[in-house]
């Protein structure tokens, strides 16, 4: 089976950091990538990882541990407009069909 | 941006009425995906395709689904009778082969 988990709200503060983590536990991986997604609106590709450490992409940065089955969403500098929800999801290795987390909801506080 | 375009964005349907949405995909991106997300927030992958090709279902999806993307033209997406818990939104993703997957805005289904 297929299991995403993700803290369902986390709130921080404007100028400070925010990390979105996400565990899975899935019959197969083919990488794992990360959206937000705005209330009523499309989820946005953010970022997509497939080998462990750290990928820094500025304001978002991703980590990936395949043994721990761990990932994180880390964004810095926070803006008020980064609340959003954040979604993580499980690249299955059969046609790269995604499986979600249900989604951290990020409030940022001024 | 993701320019995939979903019709309609909205969509009311009683009990046992057929619900339809289309789907364009971004230019050039031969994979098309459909989810479903429900009212928690809760993804679940319906089908997808490669150019006109089922490339994987799920049962239920079999069952009281028909999708199909036609060459040049939209690809849809319609449940046979709705049910209540149909009530969903419905996203539509395309992707180059083994690319990330951009998102259409949606089509909201509200089954009464």
């Amino acid at each position: 089976g297929q299991g995403v988990e993700q803290p369902a709200k986390l709130m921080s503060v404007e100028g400070t950091f925010a990390r979105v983590n996400c565990t899975y536990s899935t019959s197969g991986f083919n990488g794992l990538s990360w959206y937000q997604q705005r209330e009523g609106q499309a989820p946005v590709f953010l970022s997509y990882v497939v080998l462990d450490g750290l990928k820094d992409s500025g304001h978002f940065s991703t980590f990936l541990s395949r043994s721990n089955g761990y990932s994180y969403l880390l964004l810095t500098e926070l803006q008020i407009k980064d609340s959003a929800s954040y979604l993580c999801a499980v690249r299955a290795p059969n046609y790269n069909v995604l499986y979600f987390g249900s989604g951290t909801k990020l409030t940022v506080e001024p | 941006n993701s320019k995939v375009i979903q019709t309609p964005r909205y969509l009311v349907k009683g009990q046992g009425q057929k619900a339809k949405m289309r789907c364009i995909p971004e230019k050039g991106h031969p994979v098309v995906f459909w989810y479903q997300q429900n009212k928690n927030n809760e993804f679940k992958f319906l089908i997808n395709f490669q150019n006109q090709e089922v490339l994987q279902q799920i049962d239920m999806t079999e069952k009281r689904f028909s999708a199909e993307c036609p060459s040049n033209s939209p690809c849809s997406l319609e449940i046979q009778s709705s049910e209540a818990g149909d009530s969903a939104l419905y996203l539509c993703a395309s992707s180059l082969s083994t690319a990330e997957q951009f998102f259409g805005p949606g089509t909201r289904l509200t089954v009464l």
